[in-house]
């Protein structure tokens, strides 16, 4: 079955503790990308990457980094987390760039 | 700041009825255009995509691009209860691979 595969679904964390979701895809896709969604300001990109070793800033990166070593996989990683980092955090992919993008089930995230 | 607007709602359609769904943006280079189904709790699912002008039409679902005006629709005909849900514009950048997604529409569509 096609998907994208978030890990955790859900977090609860304290401000400081550095921590990483992972997105992983088996739909052989190229491009990847970070979202958080906010009550009110819908979906805003964070990263995304184009393929292996190429990622690049969306709307909102401050504070957070990503990495693409692997086609597959493109984890999201917040090194010191704050409370304005509480958020759903959804993962896409799709073949190639300006074209649909299949999401991950989400991961609900609160900084404390 | 690029910008996806959309009516927030929520719009309510009786059973069987069209729901017209609008989306406005504000970069003229924008090439790709998406509606996106949002259930309560749930990640996005694509609906429809549209990249030229004109009516494009899947099943119960047309997509209506108008690049002149920066407008992009989404009308759902015979509307069901299960088509109850927020419906997201977003809106793709010719390019840049970026994407800007409006706050959504919430439908209501009463049995």
């Amino acid at each position: 079955e096609a998907q994208v595969t978030q890990n955790p679904r859900y977090l609860i964390t304290v401000t400081g503790k550095k921590l990483t979701v992972t997105c992983s895809q088996n739909m052989n896709h190229e491009y990847m990308s970070w979202y958080r969604q906010d009550p009110g300001l819908g979906l805003r990109q964070i990263y995304y990457s184009m393929n292996v070793e190429v990622t690049d800033k969306g709307d909102v990166p401050e504070g957070y980094k990503v990495s693409r070593k692997e086609k597959r996989n493109f984890p999201l990683i917040l090194e010191s987390p704050s409370p304005n980092q509480t958020s759903l955090y959804f993962c896409a992919s799709s073949p190639g760039s300006n074209q649909p993008q299949h999401f991950g089930d989400g991961t609900r995230l609160s900084i404390l | 700041q690029k910008e996806v607007e959309q009516n927030s709602g929520p719009l309510s359609v009786p059973e069987g009825a069209i729901a017209s769904l609008n989306c406005t943006y504000s970069d003229r280079g924008s090439q790709s255009f998406f509606w996106y189904r949002q259930y309560s709790g749930k990640s996005p699912e694509l609906i429809m995509f549209i990249y030229s002008n004109g009516d494009k039409e899947d099943g119960r679902f047309t997509a209506q691009l108008n690049k002149a005006s920066q407008y992009v629709s989404l009308l759902i005909r015979d509307s069901q209860p299960s088509d109850s849900a927020t419906y997201l514009c977003a809106v793709g950048e010719y390019n840049f691979n970026k994407f800007y997604f409006g706050s959504g529409t919430k439908l209501n569509v009463k049995p």
